[in-house]
């Protein structure tokens, strides 16, 4: 079957390591961000979110950190275990409702 | 959260005919939405769909190419008319959901390919 990562970037991690994916965001309104992970297959899954007035949130293995001043967002996973192996997307809201604007995506592999 | 499921979940479609993507929640809820995800690609969001008024479509889709419906609070449909090639794609389907994460949530998608 077709992949969702076919021409994305890659980042390839060796398992137990820690990961960081890097996205660079666009409107300076934007005040919701969330990172979505999806796998082969499947439809994007919610990871973790942060607003605008935070600048790290943290969740089970993962932290997201936000800064502002140079519009970009990160996810970090701790721990990195082949179960994570997969694209992830960062996505901000910039619309009056919940509209949902999507990054290009990076596809993460994990080595075992 | 909720449980979002998706009629087809894949396809394969003659160019000029047309296709219904139904896309069903376990839930109500007020906003639904149909993006497109093309090979190797990100999502784009083709339209908003709420219970009991007109979708709202984003810049570069047209009702005519992808009429949806929306007749109650669990329950939607995108309809992919006179399909090209082009068409080819992931469909997906998300909810809102106002919850302690106030964010969408996505159904598993439908696969299309159009010869």
């Amino acid at each position: 079957g077709e992949s969702v990562g076919l021409h994305l970037p890659t980042l390839s991690v060796q398992e137990g390591d820690n990961s960081i994916i890097n996205c660079a965001y666009s409107n300076s309104a934007s005040d919701y961000f969330i990172w979505y992970k999806q796998e082969s297959g499947k439809g994007p899954q919610f990871i973790i979110d942060i607003r605008s007035n935070m600048d790290k949130r943290q969740g089970q293995r993962v932290t997201v950190l936000l800064n502002k001043t140079v519009k970009h967002l990160s996810l970090q996973i701790a721990a990195t275990q082949p179960g994570d192996s997969a694209v992830y997307f960062c996505a901000e809201n910039s619309g009056g409702y919940q509209k949902v604007t999507f990054g290009t995506g990076t596809k993460l592999q994990v080595i075992p | 959260s909720a449980v979002i499921s998706q009629k087809p979940s894949r396809d394969i479609c003659q160019r000029g005919t047309s296709l219904t993507i139904q896309c069903q929640v376990d839930s109500q809820v007020t906003m639904m939405f149909w993006y497109r995800q093309q090979p190797g690609q990100s999502l784009t969001l083709i339209a908003t769909a709420n219970q009991g008024s007109e979708a709202t479509y984003e810049s570069g889709f047209v009702i005519d190419k992808f009429p949806i419906s929306r007749p109650n609070l669990t329950f939607s449909t995108l309809t992919v008319s006179n399909m090209s090639p082009e068409d080819s794609s992931i469909y997906l389907c998300s909810v809102e959901v106002r919850d302690r994460t106030d964010t969408q949530y996505f159904g598993p998608g439908t696969r299309l390919t159009v010869l």
